[in-house]
């Protein structure tokens, strides 16, 4: 079974950084590429940033070009985000997701993390 | 960027009555790389339709999707209580990935 489980949410001021992790599991995470997705509270869904299999290509939103950071380690199945002076309207889950093999639609999510940016 | 608009923004229906959902494009989606999740309250999305017809695994078929260019429409044939919540439409054709609106799928 495919298991996405999101984790390093949590509270965060304006400006500060935050670091999420995703534990990937049931698939072998070298043939797919990688997502984040957020969705303010409340709000749509958002596709944030992307990456590769082998951590060549990464793509960002404009929204947070410059600020987040994608990367993955495919041994140790994890995929991260590094979040850099974080503003207000980040406030949301994140969601980690997965590429279907050939296909780019989410095909597997994760639970959902919550980071709230407030002062 | 290709912008994905949804209508209508709620549809309120009965169970047993059919749905039918649809996602405009600002410009063509190449190669019918458009897909189709649904969301209940307090869950995370799951990928129902993929490039625009394909049903994704365990799907059952009273959910089929249909378009092609910028109209895209997404059929529930005949309602369950658990169909209703949110629907979502989604390009992959060019970057950055996009979603629709949402449109969601109430009780009458």
């Amino acid at each position: 079974e495919v298991q996405l489980v999101e984790s390093g949410g949590g509270l965060v001021q304006p400006g500060r950084s935050l670091r999420l992790s995703c534990a990937a599991s049931g698939f072998t995470m070298i043939d797919h590429a990688m997502h984040w997705v957020r969705q303010a509270p409340g709000k749509g869904l958002e596709w944030v940033s992307g990456i590769s299999w082998n951590s060549v290509t990464m793509l960002y939103a404009d929204s947070v070009k410059g600020r987040f950071t994608i990367s993955r380690d495919n041994a140790k199945n994890s995929l991260f985000l590094q979040m850099n002076s974080l503003r207000v309207e980040d406030t949301a889950f994140y969601y980690c997701t997965k590429d279907m093999r050939g296909v780019r639609a989410f095909e597997s999510w994760g639970q959902g993390t919550l980071v709230t940016v407030s002062s | 960027e290709i912008v994905l608009t949804q209508s209508p923004g709620t549809l309120s229906l009965s169970p047993g009555e059919r749905a039918t959902l649809s996602c405009r494009a600002s410009q063509s989606v190449g190669s019918s790389s458009l897909a189709w999740y649904q969301q209940k309250p307090g869950q995370a999305p799951r990928l129902l339709i993929y490039d625009t017809s394909s049903r994704a695994t365990g799907i059952p078929d009273r959910f089929s999707g249909s378009g092609s260019g910028t109209d895209f429409t997404l059929t529930i044939s005949r309602l369950e209580p658990e169909d209703f919540a949110v629907y979502y439409c989604q390009q992959y054709s060019s970057a950055p990935r996009t979603f629709g609106q949402g449109t969601k799928v109430e009780i009458k």
